[in-house]
C-alpha cells in the first residue's frame, strides 16, 4: 500500500502571505496521480490541485501551486496571497495510475490570521 | 442533483444498534466510493462500485459492514452492531468515469457517534 505523510499538524499564515505544506509519499510506481484537497468544516472535500506523474510541469491552479519532486517523492502545495476563506484542513492525496483508491495523509490545519 | 447528497448528516447511535446511511450521488456518476475518516485523520477507502456492482469492498473493517448501490444510483451503507471504535464521518464520492480517471466529486459526510 502506498504511503502518504503530512508531517506538519498545523500551520498558520497571516492573511495575503504565503504558506508551504509539504507531502512525501512511498510507492514503486512510475504512472500515479497526486492531489491536494481541502476539507472545510462542512467537512465537503474539494479538489485544489491535481498533478500526473509522467508531467514535469508542476501544476497550477490560481493562488495554488505544487512542487512536484519525482525523484524524492514529494509534493508539496504553496498558498499566495492567503485569503481567510483558505481557512481549512488540507489532504495530499496519491492514486496509482491503474487504480481507482485514493490514499490520503493526515492532513494539515491552515489557520489564517487577519 | 447538483452535488453529492448524504443522509443523515449527524447519527449517534447506542453500541449494539444498526445504522443505514445513505449516498445519493450526482445523477448519471458511474463510479461511487464510500470512505470513513475517524477524528484528526484522513480518509480511508472503505469500498467501491461501478453501476451496481461492488467492485471491491477490500477496504470495509469487518463484516459488520455491508454496502450496496442495487439499480446503480443511491448508495447504502449498513453498520451492523455498532461499536465505539466505528464512531467516524462517512464520505461518499462519486465520478461520471469508469476506473482510475475522472474526478471525484464529495458529499458533506454522515458524522457517525457511537455511544
Amino acid at each position: 500500500a502506498q504511503t502518504v505523510t503530512q508531517s506538519q499538524p498545523e500551520m498558520s499564515v497571516q492573511e495575503a502571505e504565503t504558506v508551504t505544506l509539504s507531502c512525501t509519499y512511498d510507492t514503486s510506481e512510475s504512472d500515479y496521480y497526486l492531489f491536494w484537497y481541502k476539507q472545510p468544516p462542512s467537512r465537503q472535500m474539494i479538489l485544489v490541485i491535481r498533478q500526473e506523474a509522467y508531467k514535469q510541469q508542476n501544476a497550477t491552479e490560481n493562488r495554488f501551486s505544487v512542487n512536484f519532486q519525482k525523484a524524492a517523492k514529494s509534493f508539496s502545495l504553496k498558498i499566495s496571497d492567503s485569503q481567510l476563506g483558505d481557512a481549512a484542513m488540507y489532504f495530499c492525496a496519491y492514486r496509482g495510475g491503474g487504480d481507482y483508491k485514493l490514499s490520503f495523509g493526515a492532513g494539515t490545519t491552515v489557520t489564517v490570521r487577519a | 442533483g447538483a452535488g453529492v447528497s448524504q443522509s443523515p448528516r449527524y447519527k449517534v447511535a447506542k453500541r449494539g444498534q444498526d445504522v443505514a446511511l445513505r449516498c445519493d450521488p450526482i445523477s448519471g456518476h458511474v463510479s461511487l466510493f464510500w470512505y470513513q475518516q475517524a477524528l484528526g485523520q484522513g480518509p480511508e477507502f472503505l469500498t467501491y462500485f461501478q453501476n451496481e456492482a461492488q467492485l471491491d469492498k477490500s477496504g470495509l473493517p469487518s463484516d459488520r459492514f455491508f454496502a450496496e448501490r442495487p439499480e446503480g444510483s443511491v448508495s447504502t451503507l449498513k453498520i451492523q452492531r455498532t461499536q465505539q471504535e466505528d464512531s467516524a464521518v462517512y464520505l461518499c464520492a462519486s465520478s461520471w468515469r469508469q476506473g482510475p480517471t475522472g474526478e471525484l466529486f464529495f458529499g458533506e459526510g454522515s458524522r457517525l457517534t457511537v455511544l
